[in-house]
This record gives C-alpha cells, structure tokens and sequence, in this order.
C-alpha cells in the first residue's frame, strides 16, 4: 500500500536533547511538508520540501532542522534551541502541481521532559 | 496573503442532526478547496476537494461540500451526523502558486 509512515508513533525525551522524527512516502511524491500541532490548534508550518537536497522554511523553523537527501524521506530534527517541543508533528506529502491534496501521516507525539 | 477562515471553533450537534461548517478564504482567483477531517491522535484524512465544475462536490463518509464564489466559501455539509464524525475539521486552499494554507479548524462534538 502507499502512503506515508512516520515512527515512533511516541517519543520521550529529556530536555538538552536533540530527536529526529521520521517520515518516509512511497507514494513518489516530490513535495514533503512538516507542521507542528499543539491541544486545541491548528497546523502550523515548520519547513517544506518541493525537491531533493532543497528546503525552505515555514512559519515556525526555529529549533528545527530537516534533511532531504532522498526523493521518499524527509526527517526533521527537534534541537535543544527548541524552547516548547511537547506536541503533536505531522508530516505530509503531495504532487506539486494541480489540484492536488496532502496526504498524511498519522504523526508522532513528542514528549520532552 | 491568502488566508482561510473557519469562524466556528467548537460545534456540538445531537446525533442524526444535520451539520454544516463554515469556511471562508481570501484569495483573488478561484483557488483549489479542500476539507479534512482529523481524529484525536491521528493524521488528516481528506473529505474532499473542489478544483472546478459542479460547485456542489461529493466526499466520502456521507459528507459534500458547495462553493460558492460570491461569498469567498467552501461550506461542509452532512444531512446526518453520527456519532463517529466527532473530531476536528480542517479546511485548506492551495493557489496557482502551490501554497497550501490551512483553517484554524472546527472541533465537532456529537450529542448521543
């Protein structure tokens, strides 16, 4: 089946440390997308890819990192600059052109303590 | 900017009622419509989209959606809610140039 698949589905860490959260597509999609969500909010950017080895930052980049090294993976780092990384992150991916919709994953809830 | 309006944040409706929530966008040309429906703890899954033709369009779980140009909105609609479409609703525009843009969404609660 294609689609995306993002792991752990729960993470734990402690505060000073860097995570990388996982997100890979079978669905040959060249857009790949990164947005945060806190209790009770809606989507909010952190970065986007149209490319491989191209990115761009979204509306909330600071304390984030990301790589796209592969056309099906996208990993976004959480760093210890980030100062509130408890919450909910949702990859997606999408065909860049036309009507097109982004598919999601089913996220990864980071817990830092 | 484009930017998407959802003016209802919470919405509660008895099970069997209908369902309508409204979204709104700002946006000089006809942009590309969606809805998304997202389950606690989940991804989003998409209800459905509009991009042209028929301005009432037909989604999944029993769900359309009608766009209406003079009014700038792309209003979700169900003529009867089950207790299992609780959850939140997003609504989302792309422009002719690829930006996609998301509401702020609509909790939906179910009334048994």
């Amino acid at each position: 089946d294609g689609g995306i698949t993002q792991s752990p589905k729960y993470l734990f860490r402690k505060e000073g440390q860097n995570v990388t959260l996982s997100c890979e597509q079978n669905l040959n999609h060249d857009a790949m997308y990164w947005y945060r969500q806190d209790p009770g909010q809606g989507l909010r950017l952190i970065y986007y890819s149209q490319i491989v080895n191209d990115f761009q930052k979204g509306d909330i980049a600071e304390g984030y990192s990301v790589s796209r090294e592969k056309k099906e993976s996208f990993p976004l780092t959480v760093t210890s600059a980030q100062k509130n990384p408890t919450a909910f992150y949702l990859c997606a991916s999408r065909v860049t052109t036309g009507a097109h919709e982004q598919y999601f994953g089913p996220g990864t809830r980071l817990t830092v303590t | 900017a484009q930017s998407v309006t959802q003016p209802d944040i919470h919405i509660t409706v008895s099970e069997g009622a209908s369902l309508e929530l409204r979204c709104n966008y700002s946006y000089g040309a006809t942009p590309y419509l969606f809805w998304y429906v997202q389950s606690p703890g989940q991804g989003l899954q998409l209800l459905l989209k509009y991009f042209s033709g028929d301005t009432l369009v037909q989604g999944i779980k029993g769900f359309e959606a009608e766009f209406k140009r003079s009014q700038s909105s792309f209003n979700l609609r169900k003529p009867s809610v089950h207790w299992s479409d609780a959850a939140e609703y997003f609504c989302a525009v792309v422009d002719y140039g690829q930006n996609f843009v998301f509401g702020p969404g609509t909790r939906l609660s179910v009334l048994p």
